[in-house]
């Protein structure tokens, strides 16, 4: 199985400030035929369950704020939330879908400082 | 508007069995592969169990493999899990998502909590 480990488990930012997430799978989540990297973001407010942010790594899904930005490559892979907004408070997971089991990072509770 | 709704989670002893259901609309059921993913309480997100559009293909995870049976009905526009020999570790809200891509879970239903203890 791809293990996917996210850092830090943890992060406070303040408002209006940029926060970065890191995601880092255990083998290459990239498909060099399609030229994509099987990876996903996922937002879990308290109470609620959870909503797809972004695809293929970078890809937004529709709806989702600009402020909300995924990256990387291979096995490294970034979700940046370029102005901390207080509906952002939430646990955000990376998934990746390149191999069965699909599989999730432990989650990065973000919060406000 | 897609909507989820699950049902069928409960409180089961150790070895029970529970049939969760998700009833789907708002888009073409029949079109897209289904799921579901579980979330132990206060833990992590594990892909329980998927079934393709028509039924035809399935996947578990080794965690319930031989245990749990996904299956479907494009008529009703339903989504079902059989879940026999459940354990302790079988606790958790169960969520039915709908795949917008293969494995990406694109529509999440609010989930149902299904609770194994004696």
């Amino acid at each position: 199985d791809i293990v996917m480990t996210q850092s830090p488990d943890s992060l406070a930012a303040s408002l209006g400030e940029r926060a970065t997430i890191s995601c880092r799978s255990s083998q290459n989540v990239y498909y060099s035929p399609s030229n994509k990297n099987y990876l996903a973001w996922y937002q879990q407010k308290p109470g609620h369950p959870p909503k797809l942010l972004v695809y293929w790594a970078s890809t937004r899904e529709s709806g989702v704020p600009d402020r909300f930005s995924g990256s990387g490559s291979g096995t490294d892979f970034t979700l940046t939330i370029s102005s901390l907004q207080a509906e952002d408070v939430a646990v955000y997971y990376c998934q990746q879908y390149y191999s069965t089991p699909p599989t999730f990072g432990q989650g990065t509770k973000l919060e406000i400082k | 508007e897609v909507q989820l709704l699950e049902s069928g989670g409960g409180v089961e002893p150790p070895g029970g069995s529970l049939r969760l259901t998700c009833a789907a609309s708002g888009f073409t059921f029949s079109s897209y592969a289904m799921s579901w993913v579980r979330q132990a309480p206060g833990k992590g997100l594990e892909w329980v169990a998927a079934i393709s559009s028509s039924g035809g293909s399935t996947f578990y995870a080794d965690s319930v493999k031989g245990r749990f049976t996904i299956s479907r009905d494009n008529f009703q526009n339903t989504l079902y899990v059989e879940m026999n020999g459940l354990r302790a570790e079988d606790t958790a809200v169960y969520y039915c998502v709908t795949e917008t891509l293969s494995y990406v879970a694109g529509y999440w239903g609010q989930g149902t909590l299904v609770i194994v203890s004696s």
